[in-house]
């Protein structure tokens, strides 16, 4: 199984809500990743957890709160987003972080700010 | 740092034609290389790898050679399908925390 599932698969919210997208997979994977795809554009990380800590924050607003509750599970909270954060949100995991570890993306939640 | 270049698309080939999109890099050291692919309204898919030069990937006829010479990872298939129409993204990956950098991506229309 190399499954990494993503829920909601689509997602509309005000500036002002507060709504959470989840990630989770049944791999055994230690590493997990959050990214934001633009339109057109390659995927930007935004954060990465390695043993449920985190360890990488790619400067990403405050209005973006990540969680890794366990090894398998992945969340973003989103609080008083602005319309340009509109874009498809991409969550990874791979065995370990490191170079030779390949990744494995999710379906993605595409989020509609309005 | 760390960068990837890849041909500007899109790419427009008839069934059955030979693709190749390049693919170059910049790195210090000997980072892997991957080739993701993108249909359309999905997630990424590791579509094959190589951790080391000369190492070839392959997967569904796609295959790529890591040459660390020219620095180059291009992407090859004898006989392209409708089915293959997507994205292409190469990217590498170095040591440490080093996260995946992306090329900006090969879009590739094939038509019956």
């Amino acid at each position: 199984d190399t499954e990494v599932t993503q829920t909601p698969k689509h997602l509309v919210m005000g500036m002002t809500n507060k709504k959470s997208l989840k990630c989770e997979q049944h791999m055994g994977h230690r590493a997990m990743y959050w990214y934001k795809q633009k339109a057109k554009k390659p995927p930007e990380l935004m954060f990465v957890y390695s043993y449920e800590k985190l360890s990488i924050n790619e400067s990403v607003p405050s209005r973006f709160s990540p969680e890794c509750p366990n090894s398998s599970l992945l969340n973003l909270h989103l609080h008083a987003l602005q319309p340009e954060d509109s874009a498809l949100y991409l969550c990874a995991s791979s065995q370990d972080h490191g170079r030779n570890y390949e990744q494995y993306f999710g379906p993605g939640t595409r989020l509609t700010v309005t | 740092g760390d960068s990837v270049t890849q041909m500007e698309g899109p790419v427009t080939l008839s069934e059955e034609a030979f693709l190749t999109i390049n693919c170059t890099y910049t790195a210090t050291g000997y980072p892997s290389l991957f080739w993701y692919v993108q249909y359309p309204g999905e997630g990424l898919q590791l579509l094959l790898k190589a951790t080391k030069a000369d190492d070839k990937g392959s997967n569904k006829g796609f295959e790529a050679t890591y040459r660390k010479e020219t620095t180059s990872f291009h992407l090859e298939k004898g006989s392209v399908q409708v089915s293959d129409s997507a994205v292409y993204f190469c990217a590498l990956s170095h040591s440490g925390n080093t996260p995946l950098v992306f090329g900006k991506g090969t879009r590739l229309s094939v038509i019956a």
